[in-house]
């Protein structure tokens, strides 16, 4: 159980486009998820928070204009990179938290983002 | 100053031996929850164990094991009986706050190769 989706895997975009990253939790309902971002060789630096129905809230020196968070249902939030540049590119992660247990976050694979 | 310290940016260790990870913190929240994760190079993080700073016991999880001493600050991650997929980066986190929804801060991992 506690399965985290993330779609796509990888892409790679040109300068200037959009780009939408999809976390699902398969198995269970999450009111809270959570989007990181994880440059090579660095840690995981959190971006934003987002509860179900609510806006998100995003981390000092993140832009919420260029990094459009939804969290429409329990089981669905998006990261839309808006007008993607080079030093967007970057591996992004997103972890969901259960209902039924508040210890733990669960993780999605990642998107390995590169923009051209 | 650093949430959470991580000092050894690479480590080897013998397969069936045991390792040491070391990671020290910072809060002045006498609540608080520590949490280590595995990340191979797929890219994924999976938990591995969690403390509370309320218990009382060194968490434990099979082959893993929390070292936990809370007047040092420290909460290091035992793995015995090391095994060739434990080659992974690891990352030590800190919530400050038992609430599921606060935020995690990472620390900046630690390589481990484990050797044949």
């Amino acid at each position: 159980g506690a399965v985290v989706s993330q779609h796509p895997s990888w892409v790679i975009c040109k300068s200037g486009t959009s780009v939408k990253i999809e976390c699902r939790s398969l198995d269970f309902q999450a009111t809270t998820m959570f989007w990181y971002r994880q440059f090579p060789k660095q840690s995981l630096m959190l971006m934003a928070t987002s509860n179900e129905g609510s806006k998100a809230t995003y981390e000092q020196g993140v832009e919420k204009d260029k990094f459009l968070i939804n969290h429409a249902s329990l089981t669905l939030s998006t990261l839309t990179v808006t007008s993607a540049h080079p030093e967007d590119s970057s591996f992004y992660i997103c972890s969901a938290l259960g209902l039924a247990n508040d210890n733990e976050q669960f993780f999605g694979p990642g998107t390995r983002l590169t923009v051209l | 100053a650093q949430k959470i310290t991580q000092t050894q940016p690479g480590m080897f260790v013998q397969e069936k031996e045991a390792v040491t990870l070391d990671c020290t913190y910072d809060t002045s929240d006498p609540s608080y929850g520590l949490f280590w994760y595995k990340q191979p190079s797929s890219g994924e993080m999976i938990f591995l164990i969690y403390q509370g700073s309320y218990d009382q016991q060194n968490a434990t999880e099979g082959r893993y094991s929390l070292n936990f001493q809370k007047a040092r600050k420290s909460a290091n991650l035992v793995i015995s009986a090391s095994q060739l997929g434990d080659s992974a980066m690891y990352f030590c986190a800190m919530r400050e706050g038992l609430e599921g929804y606060q935020k995690v801060t990472f620390g900046i991992g630690t390589k481990l190769q484990v050797i044949p």
